[in-house]
């Protein structure tokens, strides 16, 4: 079956550590994306990679890294930088850019990482 | 960046009843999505809208993209105690370098009681 494998499920780590979450996908998606989740605020943009070798920033890049080597894989850096790293982290991915809105499959998303950070 | 406004924040109905809620947005989408999360779970697609003035169903689901592109809603019919989690609205402009990056809502938590 086709999706979106993230991992680890839950993630513990202490104030002042990077911590690297996974995310691959085996749906051929050229696009892959990461979210933050925190409780009542929805979900925000962090970075997102349209293709290979390339990425950008999201709505709150800051404190974060990522790497793009592989098209079925997307790693998310949490840095000691980011000053509220607590929270659920979604990794999603879509097709390539469509030549009409309804061509586009809409994101799918994987189970998310709950990072708690003490 | 920009979130869109998702009303209401959390419902608490009884089983059978019907549910509704929206979103609105101070800037035009042309692709409207409604997603549903379970506890501990990424978000899945319920449904998608393509076209001002769209109505979709999906079973027991409605969702209608606004005239105005700014605004669409959801509603849920005869609700049943597997409809508890949080839905999502989402816009995004497909097309261009903007395809995928979608503008969240901030949820509505939905409570049914049996």
């Amino acid at each position: 079956d086709g999706g979106i494998t993230q991992s680890p499920k839950y993630l513990f780590r202490k104030e002042g550590q990077n911590v690297t979450l996974s995310c691959e996908q085996n749906l051929n998606h050229d696009a892959m994306y990461w979210y933050r989740q925190d409780p009542g605020q929805g979900l925000r943009l962090i970075y997102y990679s349209q293709i290979v070798n390339d990425f950008q920033k999201g709505d709150i890049a800051e404190g974060y890294s990522v790497s793009r080597e592989k098209k079925e894989s997307f790693p998310l850096t949490v840095t000691s930088a980011q000053k509220n790293p607590t929270a659920f982290y979604l990794c999603a991915s879509s097709p390539g850019p469509p030549d009409l809105p309804q061509d586009n499959s809409p994101l799918h998303f994987g189970n998310g990482t709950r990072l708690t950070v003490t | 960046g920009q979130q869109l406004n998702q009303s209401p924040q959390s419902m608490f109905i009884q089983e059978g009843e019907d549910v509704s809620m929206n979103c609105t947005s101070s800037s035009i989408f042309n692709t409207w999505l409604w997603y549903k999360q379970d506890p501990g779970e990424g978000p899945v697609l319920l449904i998608a809208l393509y076209k001002a003035g769209e109505l979709t169903s999906n079973g027991r689901l409605t969702a209608q993209f606004g005239i105005t592109r700014k605004d669409s809603f959801l509603n849920i019919s005869a609700s049943i105690p597997s409809d508890v989690g949080i839905y999502f609205c989402a816009g995004y402009n497909a097309g261009g370098t903007s395809y995928g990056k979608l503008t969240f809502g901030q949820g509505t938590i939905l409570t049914v009681h049996p």
